[in-house]
């Protein structure tokens, strides 16, 4: 079972920044948090990893509160190419698989 | 991910036939995964393997089997086809050397449909 919590669905128009938040209510102290994309009829793909506080790369930005209980993926100025399930995912003990939930749907509208 | 391969990409059955589905990977990994994901629904882990003599079952491995061969290739097979194993299925391999940093990459996937 999944261990985090992301709303099913978001919807968002054209060129507005979007934001999908995750609870992880009960990370553990060496987890990584991570997100994957994934488009319709391909495997996901990982996005961005982070520990704690900000972490930027060239498609997303990860924010992460100091208690770690949260987590914000931020998209800036999407395009409909956006369009995708997005996974939040807490990336633990070596031993343990990672657990994909259903994700968060997002929709970009022209 | 092209060093992620999987056959046959697409495939049509009948219950109650025996089907494997095979995946391949250049990327050195040590870790191969399977999971099957059905419309609307998040991915659901089948079986995993850490290493050649590593086999673990995942959530939902009732009816499916593995074999590792090699490093480099996982198959999956359904010894008696059933309606409900009517989905997409995903193969993806993972480097144990990042640690808890681990990142998964995934095949494109094969669309298997049981009559």
């Amino acid at each position: 079972l999944a261990k985090t919590t992301q709303p099913i669905s978001m919807d968002s128009y054209e060129g507005q920044e979007v934001n999908i938040t995750c609870s992880h209510n009960n990370i553990a102290t060496n987890d990584y948090i991570t997100w994957y994309q994934q488009f319709p009829s391909q495997g996901p793909r990982f996005i961005i990893q982070g520990y704690k506080t900000k972490v930027t790369n060239e498609v997303a930005s990860l924010f992460i509160p100091a208690d770690r209980k949260s987590s914000t993926l931020s998209l800036p100025r999407v395009s409909l190419s956006d369009t995708a399930v997005y996974y939040c995912l807490e990336r633990g003990s070596g031993n343990t698989p990672l657990v994909f939930g259903k994700g968060t749907r997002l929709s970009v509208i022209a | 991910d092209a060093d992620v391969t999987q056959t046959p990409r697409n495939r049509i059955t009948k219950t109650g036939k025996r089907i494997m589905l095979e995946c391949s990977q250049t990327k050195g990994h040590d870790r191969m995964y399977w999971y099957r994901q059905d419309p609307g629904l998040g991915l659901r882990l089948i079986y995993y393997s850490f290493d050649v003599k590593d086999i673990n079952k995942g959530e939902i491995s009732d009816g499916y089997s593995v074999s590792r061969q090699a490093q480099a290739k996982f198959s999956l097979s359904l010894e008696s086809a059933i309606p409900n194993q009517t989905a997409l299925y995903f193969c993806a391999t993972s480097d144990t050397q990042r640690g808890a940093q681990e990142t998964q990459y995934f095949g494109p996937g094969t669309r298997l449909l049981v009559l």
